[in-house]
């Protein structure tokens, strides 16, 4: 049964920094790209970032570009989030994501909720 | 990027079927066969529906259909049933080489 399971969420401040965690199982990671995708209170989802199987290709939103760094381990069948200069803009549910071989994100963590706010 | 434009709510009775649009440009929604559907219920993880514009994964009714003219998608859900109450998501790839979701609709199943 594949499953992915996020981690690391909690308050900071802003200008702060977190980093988030997501466990996979059930599937060779390796093979599939994952992605973050957020959702602020009372609005819509979010694509924040996205990795190639390898995690030699990464991707990311204009809005946290230069400040958030996606990258997996896949000895340890962990995708990360390293989110660095956090706003309050930022406050928001962190999904976990598995892409499928096309288009699709066919997987998703329960997410975890990061505050931002002094 | 800019979010793609769907209706903020539908509505429907049971037995009846509705349609949610996701309107893009020729940069993400008309550029690429790579439109996906999301079903999102508060508290869990979205699921996905509808992906590569009308392909249904497994294990998801075939009461819900994709389809995609121009720079427009649509979310098809027949014979509505309660439990399709729920928000609703599209998404698509960019030229960008990015991805962009919809702002979402409200389905209401009355």
């Amino acid at each position: 049964e594949v499953q992915v399971l996020e981690s690391g969420g909690g308050l900071v401040q802003p200008g702060g920094s977190l980093r988030l965690s997501c466990a996979a199982s059930g599937f060779t990671f390796s093979t599939y790209a994952m992605s973050w995708v957020r959702q602020a209170p009372g609005k819509g989802l979010e694509w924040v970032s996205s990795i190639s199987g390898y995690g030699d290709s990464t991707y990311y939103a204009d809005s946290v570009k230069g400040r958030f760094t996606i990258s997996r381990d896949t000895s340890k069948n962990t995708l990360y989030l390293q989110m660095h200069s956090l706003r309050a803009e930022d406050t928001a549910i962190y999904y976990c994501a598995k892409k499928t071989s096309t288009s699709g994100f066919d997987f998703w963590g329960q997410g975890t909720l990061v505050t931002v706010s002094s | 990027q800019s979010a793609l434009t769907q209706p903020a709510s539908v509505s429907g009775s049971p037995g009846q079927s509705i349609t949610i649009s996701c309107s893009g440009t020729s940069s993400d929604v008309g550029g690429f066969n790579y439109v996906s559907w999301y079903q999102h219920h508060p508290g869990k993880g979205p699921k996905l529906m509808i992906y590569d514009v009308s392909n249904r994964p497994s294990g998801v009714s075939n009461r819900f259909s994709g389809s995609k003219s121009g720079n427009t998608a649509s979310l098809t859900i027949s014979g509505l049933q309660a439990e399709d109450e729920a928000d609703y998501y599209c998404n698509s790839y960019t030229s960008s080489s990015t991805w962009v979701f919809g702002g979402g609709t409200k389905l209401t199943v009355l």
